[in-house]
């Protein structure tokens, strides 16, 4: 069964980093894009970022450029977000998130998603 | 730019059938057939169930399904059971540069 394992999510502090990781397994990694969506508490769904499969092609949200880097690293299976500059409204449960159809980014659909990992900004 | 228009709430008994609208704008749901669906049952993540707009994901049931007229989208439940109590949210690509955007989901309540 295709698989994501988000982790390294945790409580830090206004202006402080995080880094997420997604651990893919079951399908080939490298040919399909992937996405960051985050969900805060008791709110609705946000697409935060995309990565082409290659990862030569990163997409953002308005709310989070500048502040966030997506990157992956295929050979070793895994999606990251690097997070700077955290800001409170950044608290949301972030789900590493798979596209259904090859290559770029398409936007239009998300087939696996992973469990979540929860990120807490506050002083 | 703002999320899509879904009603907060909707609800129905075993067996009827429910229609959760999501409307958006000439930007998005009006200008491209590339509507999701996705049903979030209380904490878990949430579970593709249509995409473009009326195709069914292997393994969904076929009670679900999907439509559009204009610059709204419609997801129908036919034959409602318990299993299905859960929020759902559509999504839509967008010209915009923000790509993709979310309604702000309904939580359907089987009485």
């Amino acid at each position: 069964e295709v698989q994501l394992l988000e982790s390294g999510g945790g409580l830090v502090q206004p202006g402080g980093s995080l880094r997420l990781s997604c651990a893919a397994s079951r399908f080939t990694f490298s040919a399909f894009a992937m996405n960051w969506v985050r969900q805060a508490p008791g709110k609705g769904l946000e697409w935060v970022s995309a990565i082409s499969g290659s990862g030569s092609s990163p997409y953002y949200a308005e709310s989070v450029t500048g502040r966030f880097t997506i990157s992956r690293d295929n050979s070793k299976n895994t999606l990251y977000l690097q997070m700077d500059s955290l800001r409170v409204e950044d608290t949301a449960v972030y789900y590493c998130v798979k596209e259904p159809k090859r290559g770029l980014p398409n936007f239009d659909a998300f087939d696996i998603w992973g469990q979540g990992t929860m990120v807490t900004v506050s002083s | 730019q703002s999320a899509l228009t879904q009603p907060p709430s909707v609800s129905g008994s075993p067996g009827q059938s429910v229609t959760i609208s999501c409307t958006g704008t000439s930007s998005d749901v009006g200008s491209y057939n590339r509507v999701s669906w996705y049903q979030q049952p209380p904490g878990t993540a949430p579970k593709l169930i249509i995409y473009a707009v009326t195709n069914r994901p292997s393994g969904v049931p076929d009670r679900f399904s999907g439509s559009k007229s204009g610059n709204t989208a419609s997801l129908t439940i036919s034959g409602l059971q318990a299993e299905d109590e859960a929020d759902y949210y559509c999504s839509s690509y967008t010209s915009s540069n923000t790509y993709v955007i979310f309604g702000g989901g309904t939580k359907l309540t089987v009485l």
